[in-house]
């Protein structure tokens, strides 16, 4: 079974740093990895997808990189924003019980304080 | 394009009552998902549609929980009678056919059962 965990569970950091929020999951057989974002009251906002046979993505200032023989994935914010605060997950797709799905982590709660 | 769009956006019921959600996928994506967030928990995979058909629904909790797909189309998800335990936030997500896509996820609906 599949099991995707997330740390750490908050984070706060002043305005400007550079952080770096943790994903790993139990089982490397997967798809692709999908990191997401969630604003208070809002849906999931993807942000980076990284197939399984891709070491990293980049967008803007966000980084997302894979290494899914060790089960691990790392999303890297540079020169963070106070609009950067939202709750981050990270979601694997793997192939179980018939059909191809996602499994979440709990998320990694963000605060950028200005 | 149009994104995953669901409504209604809130929901507060008394319990024993019925409500339905509703999730207009991006048009073109075969599959079609729901997924559910209770308080503190992870989000979790409700079941899967592909078209009209119902993938897998390994994830529905119990038999009070009834998901359909019109033509293959939008979905709704009805809970009947609705307990407590139920509230909680349902996503919906869509994605093209084929395991390297990434998912596109609505707004979700906030129930709430009291």
């Amino acid at each position: 079974k599949q099991e995707v965990t997330q740390i750490p569970a908050a984070l706060s950091v002043p305005e400007g740093e550079n952080l770096v929020l943790n994903c790993s999951f139990t089982d490397s057989a997967i798809y692709n990895l999908q990191w997401f974002r969630q604003d208070p009251g809002k849906g999931l906002t993807s942000l980076l997808l990284i197939q399984s046979s891709q070491r990293e993505q980049t967008s803007g200032r966000l980084n997302a990189s894979l290494d899914k023989s060790s089960g691990r994935s790392t999303l890297y914010i540079a020169a963070s924003q106070p609009g950067d605060s939202a709750t981050y997950l990270c979601a694997v797709k793997g192939f179980r019980g018939g059909s191809e799905k996602l499994v979440f982590g709990k998320g990694t709660k963000l605060t950028v304080n200005p | 394009e149009a994104g995953v769009t669901q409504f209604p956006s809130h929901s507060v019921i008394e319990k024993g009552q019925t409500v339905t959600l509703r999730c207009d996928p991006i048009s073109g994506h075969d599959n079609l998902y729901w997924y559910r967030r209770v308080m503190g928990k992870e989000i979790k995979f409700l079941l899967h549609f592909v078209k009209e058909s119902k993938q897998d629904e390994s994830g529905m909790p119990n038999n009070r929980f009834l998901a359909e797909r019109t033509g293959g189309t939008y979905s709704t998800l009805k809970v009947q009678p609705a307990e407590l335990e139920d509230s909680g936030v349902y996503f919906c997500a869509s994605s093209q056919a084929g395991s390297s896509y990434g998912y596109t996820f609505g707004s979700g609906t906030r129930l709430t059962v009291v």
